[in-house]
This record gives structure tokens, sequence and C-alpha cells, in this order.
């Protein structure tokens, strides 16, 4: 079965820039979603189909997607972004399609 | 506004039985896909299954093949799982999403299943 690999941490100063990765085979020809879940709360979609963020997704959040790696890109980071991040793709390549998330990355605000 | 409202979790025993519930409201439900997905305590996220908008076609993580049930009723805007035959490792909380194209745009506040005796 596909397997999404993820750091299991990711520190970052305020201010400063913060790239969480997911890894896959061939993962550039999937479409990635990436989710943000703050302690006790439901995950949140914060980037869809690679690099385009829902309605009142910040403009710090952006996307990208090639080779074998995805990569979700957090600019001039806040205390507020501090999370656990999940990337997901719908692999069809088997005969029984299914959902995969990572697993997970929690992002530390320094 | 969009809303999925679970409900139905609870303590069980190991071979035990459950049947969980979503409520949606706010959107044309019978226009979605729509999918369980759990967390068990202190881990990562987990897909268990998902729906065609007619219920014509349905998937399930490898795991829970054969014991668990997706289904949908769409005159009720609801979304069901039936959970049999429970092991300690479906303790979990369980949220309802909706599906947008292989996303899930969507995602109720979930419900806490346990499995133990």
């Amino acid at each position: 079965s596909y397997v999404l690999t993820q750091p299991p941490s990711v520190s970052v100063a305020p201010g400063q820039t913060a790239r969480i990765t997911c890894g896959g085979n061939n993962i550039g020809s999937k479409s990635v979603h990436w989710y943000q879940q703050k302690p006790g709360q439901a995950p949140v979609l914060v980037v869809y189909d690679d690099s385009d963020r829902p309605s009142g997704i910040p403009e710090r959040f952006s996307g990208s997607n090639s080779g074998n790696t995805a990569t979700l890109t957090i600019s001039r980071v806040e205390a507020g972004d501090e999370a656990d991040y999940y990337c997901q793709v719908w692999d069809s390549s088997s005969d029984h399609p299914h959902v995969v998330f990572g697993g997970g990355t929690k992002l530390t605000v320094l | 506004e969009v809303q999925l409202v679970e409900s139905g979790g609870g303590l069980v025993q190991p071979g035990g039985s459950l049947r969980l519930s979503c409520a949606a409201s706010g959107f044309t439900f019978s226009s979605y896909w729509m999918s369980w997905v759990r967390q068990a305590p202190g881990k990562g996220l987990e897909w268990v299954a998902n729906i065609k908008q007619d219920g014509s076609e349905k998937y399930y993580v490898d795991s829970v093949k054969g014991r668990f049930t997706i289904s949908r009723d769409n005159a009720k805007n609801s979304l069901y799982l039936q959970m049999n035959s429970l092991r300690a490792e479906d303790t979990a909380v369980y949220y309802c999403a909706r599906d947008n194209l292989a996303s899930f745009d969507y995602w109720g506040q979930g419900t806490l299943v346990t499995v133990s005796s």
C-alpha cells in the first residue's frame, strides 16, 4: 500500500519560515492535501490539490509537490501556528482505492 | 454554515458493537462523498471508510473490512458507521468528514469510542 512519510517534528522561531515535507513514491503525480490539527480540536484543511488554499486560510500557508516530495510552507510563522500537520492523498493505484494520511508532523514555535 | 455532528460513541467491551451517526446540515448532503476518519489517543489520523453520494460505492481500510459498515440516508442527511467485533485497537475519536474531490473540507467534532473490558 502507498506510504506517506513525514518528519515527526519541525521547530522554527516566530517570523521565520517552516517547511514540512511529505515523502511518497512519485507523489508528484498525485494531489496532496494538508491539514492542521490543534490539541483537542478537529483537523482543518489548510492546503488542497498541492497548492490551493481554502477560503479563510492565510496566504502564509502554501504548498508544492514534485517528484517524490510534497512540501507545506508556512511563512512568517506565528505562535498560533503551533500544531500537528498531516498530509493526505487518495491512492487509486490498487483495486481498492483508499485514503492515505502521513504520520503527522508536530510544528513547534520556539 | 456547514455542520457535521457525530454521536453514538461510548464504552464497549471487546467483541461488542456500536453504531455511530453523523448529522449533516448547511449543504446538499446527497451531492458529496462522505468519510469516517479516526484518531487513536496520541496517534495520527487514519481514514476508515468512505461512501459515494448514492451509496453505490464504499471503500474501507483493510483493518476494518468485514467488521465495519458505512451507510448513509440522504433523506435524513445522515451518515452512519456500524462497528461490529470491536477490538481494543479500534479505540479512537471517530470523525465524520465531507469529502470534496478527495480532500476533507469539513469535519465534525468527533465522538470517542473506547473498547475495553
